[in-house]
């Protein structure tokens, strides 16, 4: 049973390449979300899905897009990147609603440069 | 957005030493959560707490759902050199709505053997 499973675990980016954040979580949980930690900040919610289909923006989606087409995997998308998302992403998932505990994936370290 | 008021920042302490940290909110939730974080993984949950007053041990660990339901403490007994980490604490409402789990700001532990 791997958990939640992100890729790559490190990427650098320069400043308008565009990549895609992978996660993919094997527990049938619903509910998946995207955060990023900055040094000394905790942990900012960027989006999160309730099910497949089903995406909402979470405190600081600028700059980011997401899908869910499927219940395991809630890819992570940016477009022109920008120095300000150098960050490290975690992906999550969960089972039910308000403060179930969120399972985490390990990471992946971004630098924009 | 809104952040939990996590205390202290960091801690540095001798081993065998025990420790506490604790968060408070202006918001009341009926969820609380303490995560670990080991460098250069994702968070781990410790303890879940799911009412108000209730005290939770989890080996050398112990948290406290706060009965005004606006805080909650951390304590960890006889510290060893594995403790080193950030400990994060987080609100939710369960059942609520959304699953938007509040994080608080971390606090960094680090033990001397």
């Amino acid at each position: 049973n791997a958990g939640v499973t992100q890729t790559p675990k490190f990427r650098i980016l320069k400043i308008g390449q565009s990549m895609t954040l992978q996660c993919t979580q094997d527990m049938n949980h619903n509910y998946m979300y995207w955060y990023r930690q900055d040094p000394g900040m905790g942990l900012k919610l960027i989006y999160y899905s309730v099910g497949a289909g089903i995406t909402d923006k979470g405190e600081v989606p600028n700059g980011y897009n997401v899908s869910r087409s499927t219940t395991e995997d809630f890819p992570l998308r940016l477009e022109l990147a920008a120095p300000s998302q150098t960050s490290v992403y975690f992906c999550a998932s969960s089972y039910d609603l308000g403060g179930s505990p969120l399972h985490f994936g390990n990471g992946t370290r971004l630098t924009v440069t | 957005g809104q952040q939990l008021n996590q205390s202290p920042q960091s801690m540095f302490i001798q081993e065998g030493e025990d420790v506490s940290m604790n968060c408070t909110s202006s918001s009341i939730f009926n969820t609380w959560l303490w995560y670990k974080q080991d460098p250069g993984e994702g968070p781990v949950l410790l303890i879940a707490l799911y009412k108000a007053g209730e005290l939770t041990s989890n080996g050398r660990l112990t948290a406290q759902f706060g009965i005004t339901r606006k805080d909650s403490f951390l304590n960890i007994s006889a510290s060893i050199p594995s403790d080193v980490g950030i400990y994060f604490c987080a609100g939710g409402n369960y059942g609520g709505a959304t699953n938007k789990l509040i994080f608080g700001t971390g606090t960094l532990l680090a033990v001397q053997p």
